[in-house]
Order: C-alpha cells, then sequence, then structure tokens
C-alpha cells in the first residue's frame, strides 16, 4: 500500500535561513509526488509535482523539490524563507496520474523574525 | 483559476442532526473527494467521485454519505452528527486526465455541540 511519511511534525526556521523539509514514500513503482502547502483557515494549495522527467522540480513562491529514487525520498526546499511562508506543508503520493492522492500528517513550519 | 467553494466556512450543529456540506467547483472538473483533516492525523478520504452520479468510498466512510447529482456539485451529508465528527472538512476537484494534483476548497469548519 502506498503511504507518506513526514518525519517532522514542526520545524522552525530564522527568516532568511534555508528550509528542507523531508518526505519519504512507499511505493513499489515510480509515484506521482506532490507538495501542498495550507495556510492558517485555508484549503491546501499545490506547491510543485513530480510526475516524470527531470528529477528536480521547480514550484511557485520559490521552492523546489528533488525525487531521489533510491531514498524514496522528495523532499522540499527554499534557499531563503520568508515569514509568510509560516504555513503547514503536505507531501502526498499517488499510484498514477488519475488515482487518488494520500498525503502525509504534514509538516508545520514556524519562522523566527 | 478553478475555483471549489464550500458553503460555509464555520458551522455548529447539535448531536444527532443531519448535516449538509456542499462544494461546487466551477471548472467542469471529473473528480471531487472529501477529506476531513483533525491535528495530528493530517488528511483523510471520506468518499468521492470521479462522475456524476458516482461514489466510492474512502478510507473512513463511517457516518457519512454523499451525493453527486450534478457534475459541479458534490454534497457531503452526515446522517445523524455525533461530537466525534468535530473537524474541518476539506472539498477538492481535479480534471480528467489528471494532469494537475487537485484543488481545494477554503474548508469548513464544523463543531458539533
Amino acid at each position: 500500500a502506498q503511504s507518506v511519511t513526514q518525519p517532522d511534525i514542526h520545524i522552525t526556521v530564522s527568516e532568511g535561513a534555508s528550509l528542507e523539509l523531508r518526505c519519504n514514500y512507499s511505493y513499489g513503482a515510480t509515484p506521482y509526488l506532490f507538495w501542498y502547502v495550507q495556510s492558517p483557515g485555508q484549503g491546501l494549495q499545490l506547491l510543485l509535482k513530480y510526475f516524470s522527467g527531470d528529477t528536480l522540480v521547480q514550484g511557485i513562491k520559490g521552492f523546489e523539490a528533488e525525487f531521489k529514487r533510491s531514498q524514496s525520498s522528495f523532499n522540499l526546499r527554499k534557499p531563503s524563507v520568508h515569514w509568510s511562508d509560516a504555513a503547514e506543508y503536505f507531501c502526498a503520493v499517488a499510484g498514477n496520474r488519475d488515482d487518488k492522492i494520500i498525503f502525509g500528517k504534514g509538516t508545520r513550519l514556524h519562522i523566527l523574525p | 483559476d478553478v475555483k471549489v467553494t464550500q458553503s460555509s466556512r464555520y458551522l455548529v450543529k447539535r448531536t444527532g442532526e443531519k448535516v449538509f456540506l456542499e462544494c461546487v467547483q466551477d471548472m467542469d472538473h471529473e473528480n471531487m473527494f472529501w477529506y476531513r483533516q483533525d491535528p495530528g492525523l493530517g488528511l483523510r478520504l471520506i468518499y468521492f467521485s470521479y462522475d456524476v452520479k458516482m461514489k466510492e468510498k474512502g478510507d473512513i466512510p463511517e457516518g457519512y454519505s454523499v451525493s453527486r447529482e450534478k457534475k459541479e456539485r458534490f454534497s457531503l451529508i452526515l446522517e445523524s452528527a455525533s461530537t466525534n465528527q468535530t473537524s474541518m472538512y476539506l472539498c477538492a476537484s481535479r480534471t480528467y486526465p489528471a494532469n494537475y494534483g487537485y484543488t481545494f476548497g477554503s474548508g469548513t469548519r464544523l463543531t458539533v455541540v
């Protein structure tokens, strides 16, 4: 069965520092991978997705993620965080493009001024 | 931009009431989904629908039903609300074939007292 693990429930970084949020997935074949962000009181917004091709994908708001098949990981990165990046981030996986998406439990990002 | 609109942001209902949560999308998407979101548990899939009049159970369908009479509207029904159904409910839609992930509504925070 597909599953997604986000090992960090909370992460705190200083504004301007770099960020990496970890995501590990469990799936037999090449999965379809997503990162979503949820600002307080809002729904989820798609940051980026990986379906195939280049393993480094660029997303909105300056985020990127790298698919590493050997490590079953899809970590999210940003070189310099802004206070507005404080939110909850969800990694997600699907077995194919049209399959329903399985979400991780989320990582809440806190930004120190 | 695709819009997914959930009719209520906040809702307070009494135990035993029948509750309707409405979700409307304006981009002719085939697929629609209902999730509930609880702290520490992430998003859990309640029901989904791949087309009009179609519905399939997700991971936690007990105590819920759905209705999809028109393509743009997907309703979640709590037949007899209970306090353990107090949660944030998120609706999402997706086109088919899916070139993108889900588009989410802003959520309905339901409190059952």
